[in-house]
């Protein structure tokens, strides 16, 4: 067990729909990434938190968004989603913002109908 | 661009056999590297990591991997694979100039045959 909590654990929507992912970081860590895997894609990183304030984007569609909230807890937001979202969703968190391991939550799965 | 190659898509040892997983990264700086392994429906777990010192690493569940920067590579290692070993791994860089972003591998996957 990595300490990193995400809810829920599977998630089964429809094409056109929004939803919100949530993770909670270990006790003490600062910075939350939301990453996503899927089978042609492979493990991507979405965005990255510190401390409340985004601290790096990598390849985020327009549609997804994310906050990192006062108690660190961090949502991702899906929104219009395609089939092509289906996917496993991982947070993961760190003690700061550079030079330090991730943990990785149990992920998200996603599957869009 | 920072990237990672994992060369090797699928592994397959015996039990109780040697096991070596390839990695090549490249990064125009001093890279820090990981080692994941993922089991089936599970999140990932560290195995161990790289930053800076003695190239050769050791991790848990007895695997080591050495840092080549001649080579760009940072192969995995376990002298005697066991049954449970059998996971998807995952070598990762991480990139400290924008945040901490790491870049992964698409993953090698094992099989270990009893």
């Amino acid at each position: 067990d990595s300490g990193v909590t995400q809810t829920p654990k599977h998630l089964i929507t429809a094409t056109g729909q929004r939803v919100t992912l949530r993770c909670s970081p270990r006790s003490g860590d600062l910075s939350v990434y939301w990453y996503q895997q899927s089978l042609d894609q492979g493990l991507q990183f979405l965005i990255q938190y510190y401390n409340g304030e985004e601290r790096a984007k990598g390849n985020i569609l327009e549609r997804f968004s994310a906050q990192q909230f006062p108690d660190l807890h961090s949502e991702l937001n899906l929104s219009s989603l395609e089939l092509g979202d289906s996917a496993l969703y991982f947070c993961a968190s760190s003690v700061d913002s550079d030079y330090n391991e991730q943990f990785f939550g149990p992920g998200t799965r996603l599957t869009v109908l | 661009a920072q990237s990672v190659t994992q060369p090797d898509i699928h592994i397959t040892v015996s039990e109780g056999a040697s096991l070596e997983l390839r990695c090549n990264y490249s990064y125009g700086a001093t890279p820090y590297l990981f080692w994941y392994v993922q089991s089936p429906g599970q999140g990932l777990q560290l195995l161990l990591k790289y930053f800076s010192g003695d190239t050769l690493v050791q991790g848990i569940k007895g695997f080591e991997a050495e840092f080549k920067r001649s080579q760009s590579s940072f192969n995995l290692r376990k002298p005697s694979v066991h049954w449970s070993d059998a996971a998807e791994y995952f070598c990762a860089v991480g990139a400290s100039n924008t945040g901490n972003q790491f870049y992964f591998g698409t993953g090698t996957s094992l099989t270990v045959i009893p």
